[in-house]
């Protein structure tokens, strides 16, 4: 099985930087994948990581480090529609499938 | 535009009573996924469809029943042996990260079916 944690819930003010931290274990990694979810509505994907280091996208990037079992999403130039859940999410490759865990989510509110 | 379709946005079930949530999709993708959100709980895994006419249980599928008798589609039964059914459902397709634009790697969703016990 998996276990993945992540905070429950992160606040940041308009316009700063704020780092959301995952951390996971499992048997058979094959990637990890950061998803947007507003409330009430689907989740939608943000980045993808499967090798060690940075992955750059405009405000959004998002590091791993698969011997430490860790990664972080980290949004710049924060503003208030970034407001919503951010989900971590595993994929593992066990027991001849693919499979994609998913963290409890953490919910951060951008205030001016 | 490709993408995934479930339906009803909000339902209603009565105690004792079996519904079914529809995902239709024309992405064109093999596998494809049900997964319950409650508050404070994140996604969890009901039954996945790797294949036409294959499917297998997640982590919560007592409960719940599936098929998939085409590609693109991968209904949702939720039967009156499921004790806790009020919840938000999302049904999704997977591709492999690597195949064409990074858009939509990994797992997209459907809009979500609410439903609700009265």
């Amino acid at each position: 099985g998996q276990n993945i944690d992540q905070p429950t819930e992160m606040t940041a003010t308009e316009g700063a930087i704020v780092q959301i931290n995952c951390t996971y274990q499992t048997s058979g990694f094959n990637g990890l994948f950061w998803y947007q979810q507003h409330a009430g509505e689907a989740p939608t994907f943000l980045s993808y990581n499967v090798l060690d280091g940075l992955e750059e996208k405009g405000r959004f990037s998002s590091f791993l480090s698969r011997s430490k079992g860790y990664s972080y999403l980290l949004l710049k130039e924060l503003q208030m529609k970034d407001s919503a859940s951010y989900l971590c999410a595993v994929r593992d490759l066990g027991a001849g499938s693919y499979q994609l865990t998913f963290g409890k989510g953490t919910k951060l509110s951008v205030i001016p | 535009d490709g993408g995934i379709t479930q339906s009803p946005k909000y339902l209603f079930r009565k105690e004792g009573q079996n519904v079914t949530l529809s995902c239709e999709q024309n992405l064109n993708h093999d596998a494809m996924y049900w997964y319950r959100q409650d508050p404070g709980q994140g996604l969890r895994l009901i039954y996945y469809s790797q294949i036409v006419n294959d499917f297998q249980k997640g982590d919560i599928a007592e409960g719940y029943s599936v098929s998939r008798e085409k590609k693109e589609s991968f209904p949702l039964t939720v039967t009156s042996a499921q004790k806790n059914p009020t919840a938000f459902y999302l049904c999704a397709t997977y591709r492999e990260p690597g195949q064409g634009p990074q858009a939509n790697y990994g797992y997209t969703f459907g809009s979500g079916t609410r439903l609700t016990v009265v």
